[in-house]
C-alpha cells in the first residue's frame, strides 16, 4: 500500500508571492490533516478536511488556506508569503480523522522563503 | 499558549539503558494522548497511543504512563537502541468531535552505542 506523499518536496519562494502545496493520501484515507513544523514551535494544526469539508482549523491566518477534493487528494495554499513561513509543512492521512484511527505522515514539503 | 509541553529539548542515553522522554499537557479536555517518532527528512511515524481511562500501555520495548491528576505522561524505551535515535513528539487530543492533534515541541533522543 503506498504512502502519503507530498508534492513538491523542497520549494523556495521570495516574499509576497503564493504557494501551493499537494498531498496524496493513503487509498481509502478520507481525512488529511496539515501541520506546519517549526524548530521554535514544533508541529503545529492547520487544519483537517473530511469528504471535501474542513472540519477543524488552526490558529493560523487567512492567508493559509485549503481544499479537499472528491478523490480525498488534498492542496494547501499560502498567499503573500512571508520570512516567518519558511517551515516544513507536513501532511497526514487517516480513516476517519479521528485520534484513534493512526495517522499517517507525508515526509514533507520543505518551503523557504527568501 | 502551549497546551502540549515537552520541557527537554534533548536526551542522551547509553544503549541498553533506558531512555525515560516526558510531556506535560494544560488542557484537561485532552483525554487521548499519543508518541510520534521522527527521523529527519521523514515524516512522522506513531509509536504508541494511551486513553485517559488508562494509565499505563505497553508495546514491546515503549510503555506509555498517564498520570492524569498531575497531567503528565512519559514515554519509556527499554532497553534503548541506537536505531531509537530521533525526536519524540507527545501530542494530544479531546475526543469530543475534535479531529486535531495537539503536539509539543519534541524531545531529540540520542541513544549512544
Amino acid at each position: 500500500k503506498a504512502g502519503v506523499t507530498q508534492t513538491p518536496r523542497y520549494l523556495i519562494k521570495t516574499r509576497g508571492q503564493q504557494v501551493t502545496l499537494s498531498c496524496s493520501p493513503i487509498s481509502g484515507h478520507r481525512s488529511v490533516s496539515w501541520y506546519q513544523q517549526t524548530p521554535g514551535q514544533g508541529l503545529q494544526f492547520l487544519f483537517e478536511y473530511f469528504s471535501e469539508t474542513q472540519r477543524n482549523k488552526g490558529n493560523f491566518p487567512g492567508r493559509f488556506s485549503g481544499r479537499q477534493f472528491s478523490n480525498s487528494r488534498s492542496e494547501m495554499n499560502v498567499s503573500t508569503l512571508e520570512l516567518g513561513d519558511s517551515a516544513l509543512y507536513l501532511c497526514a492521512s487517516s480513516f476517519s480523522g479521528s485520534a484513534f484511527n493512526e495517522q499517517f505522515f507525508g515526509p514533507g514539503t520543505r518551503l523557504t522563503v527568501l | 499558549d502551549q497546551q502540549v509541553k515537552q520541557n527537554s529539548p534533548s536526551l542522551s542515553v547509553q544503549e541498553g539503558r533506558i531512555s525515560i522522554l516526558n510531556c506535560d499537557y494544560t488542557n484537561s479536555m485532552f483525554d487521548y494522548f499519543l508518541w510520534y517518532k521522527k527521523y529527519p527528512a521523514e515524516g512522522p511515524t506513531f509509536l504508541i497511543s494511551i486513553s485517559s481511562i488508562k494509565d499505563k500501555n505497553e508495546d514491546g520495548r515503549f510503555t506509555v504512563f498517564l498520570n492524569k491528576s498531575a497531567k503528565h505522561l512519559s514515554l519509556h524505551i527499554v532497553p534503548s537502541q541506537p536505531g531509537d535515535s530521533a525526536v519524540y513528539f507527545c501530542a494530544a487530543s479531546a475526543l469530543s468531535g475534535n479531529y486535531k492533534l495537539t503536539f509539543g515541541k519534541g524531545t531529540l533522543l540520542t541513544v549512544n552505542p
